[in-house]
């Protein structure tokens, strides 16, 4: 496996179901991202985990919950999602959080419909 | 507050006729402007870096300008592989982190 990969690609769950998305890079970097894209809108910026440790929230509700156990891997935790949670989700990743060494690099990202 | 807006929306071009692609921005204070490549279905692919007005880098038929208001992506001759959605991102401090502010993109569609 190279670069950024997410699993599943294709997620469909109740409002009641708990899920986790996953994300892995094998770029040897040390910030991982979740980003959310929307139709019609800008994507934005949900978490930001810099060496493990989180340092970004940006006033994402609290059903979703995310988990970085080392600096390769990244997990979002999903629960009591609202039909308005469907979207793509991104995980991207880049040598630090500061951007100063280089751009991100996104994974293909998972497509979560919420019923 | 941060702002990045791409225009236009959407762009139906023909096979070889070239045209650019805007990018403005409104930031306080501009850390580098990003130009990624999206595909459906796909995640964004990286493209372009520029960090100083007058800067221009290029790749195959796209060429990527900075000004101190707005980039351009120039496509050259396009083809239909070309097709795609094209991001803008500028790099930004906000509470003291370093993000990522991205545009609506430009959906570009190439006919043969």
């Amino acid at each position: 496996e190279t670069g950024v990969t997410q699993t599943p690609r294709h997620l469909v769950m109740g409002m009641t179901n708990k899920k986790s998305l996953k994300c892995e890079q094998h770029l040897g970097h040390n910030a991982m991202y979740w980003y959310k894209q929307s139709a019609k809108k800008p994507l934005e910026l949900m978490f930001v985990y810099n060496f493990k440790e989180q340092t970004e929230n940006n006033s994402v509700p609290s059903r979703f919950s995310p988990e970085c156990p080392n600096s390769s891997h990244l997990f979002l935790h999903l629960h009591t999602l609202q039909p308005e949670d469907s979207a793509l989700y991104l995980c991207a990743s880049s040598q630090d959080s500061s951007l100063q060494l280089g751009e991100q690099f996104f994974g293909p990202g998972t497509r979560l419909t919420v019923l | 507050e941060d702002q990045v807006t791409q225009s236009p929306e959407a762009l139906r071009l023909q096979e070889g006729e070239s045209s650019s692609l805007n990018c403005s921005y409104t930031v306080s204070g501009l850390r580098g402007l990003f130009w990624y490549r999206q595909d459906p279905g796909k995640g964004p692919e990286f493209l372009f870096t520029l960090y100083s007005a007058g800067e221009e880098k290029e790749k195959e038929r796209l060429k990527a300008t900075l000004t101190k208001k707005e980039s351009f992506l120039h496509i050259t001759a396009p083809k239909p592989e070309d097709s795609a959605t094209y991001l803008c991102a500028v790099r930004v401090t906000q509470g003291g982190s370093e993000k990522l502010v991205f545009g609506k993109g430009t959906k570009l569609t190439v006919n043969p």
